[in-house]
């Protein structure tokens, strides 16, 4: 079967350093997306990842390894409005996207 | 100049009702989906729709149904409505298909179904 993993809660202090880790088995792949997604609101874009290796967009990063399975999205720098879910998707084979649970992120001053 | 809309934001309704959501996109996107997220935050996607093409996902039950009277709305219609149904459906959009290069999906608000 198709499976993500993602920690389900994590909790950092602001202006600090996270990583969000997300491991995968799926289907075939076709990249890997991170979303952002406060509560009560919709999932917003994050990050693509089809290679491996790291891609930097401002305070957040995420990295790729597809032999292992494996990504991290890491966050810099934390502010209060970083207080989200954190969603991994993985595109399969028949370029659908599974979704994991998400990662709550919880800051504390 | 909201991007990609859905209305009712709330809708509570009885069991055995029939509903719909209405989904509307200004993006002039090509693609629109529906995506059902339970009470353990998945996101499942429930359709694809894409130039006429409907890509179902096998899971959904029957009773589910999306309808598309052009480009740029995709409502999806649910009869007989259960007390599983309960979740937020949120309405989707990209470009192209998904299997273009870096497509993202841009998300409606959301829609926070209650079945009593």
């Amino acid at each position: 079967g198709q499976n993500i993993d993602q920690p389900t809660e994590m909790t950092a202090t602001e202006g600090a350093i996270v990583q969000i880790n997300c491991t995968y088995q799926t289907s075939g792949f076709n990249g890997l997306f991170w979303y952002q997604q406060h509560a009560g609101e919709a999932p917003t874009f994050l990050s693509y990842n089809v290679l491996d290796g790291l891609e930097e967009k401002g305070r957040f990063s995420s990295f790729l390894s597809r032999s292992k399975g494996y990504s991290y999205l890491l966050l810099k720098e934390l502010q209060m409005k970083d207080s989200a879910s954190y969603l991994c998707a993985v595109m399969d084979s028949n370029y659908q996207l599974i979704w994991g649970a998400g990662t709550k992120l919880i800051i504390k001053p | 100049d909201t991007a990609v809309s859905q209305t009712p934001k709330y809708l509570v309704t009885q069991m055995g009702n029939d509903k719909s959501i209405k989904c509307e996109q200004n993006l002039g996107h090509d693609t629109m989906y529906w995506y059902k997220q339970d009470s353990k935050k998945f996101l499942k996607i429930m359709f694809s729709y894409n130039n006429k093409e409907l890509i179902i996902n096998e899971t959904v039950p029957n009773r589910f149904s999306p309808k598309s009277p052009d480009k740029a709305h995709l409502n999806l219609h649910i009869n007989s409505l259960e007390l599983g149904d309960s979740a937020v459906y949120f309405c989707a959009s990209s470009q192209g298909r998904l299997a273009e290069i870096q497509e993202t999906q841009y998300f409606g608000p959301g829609t926070r179904l209650l079945v009593l």
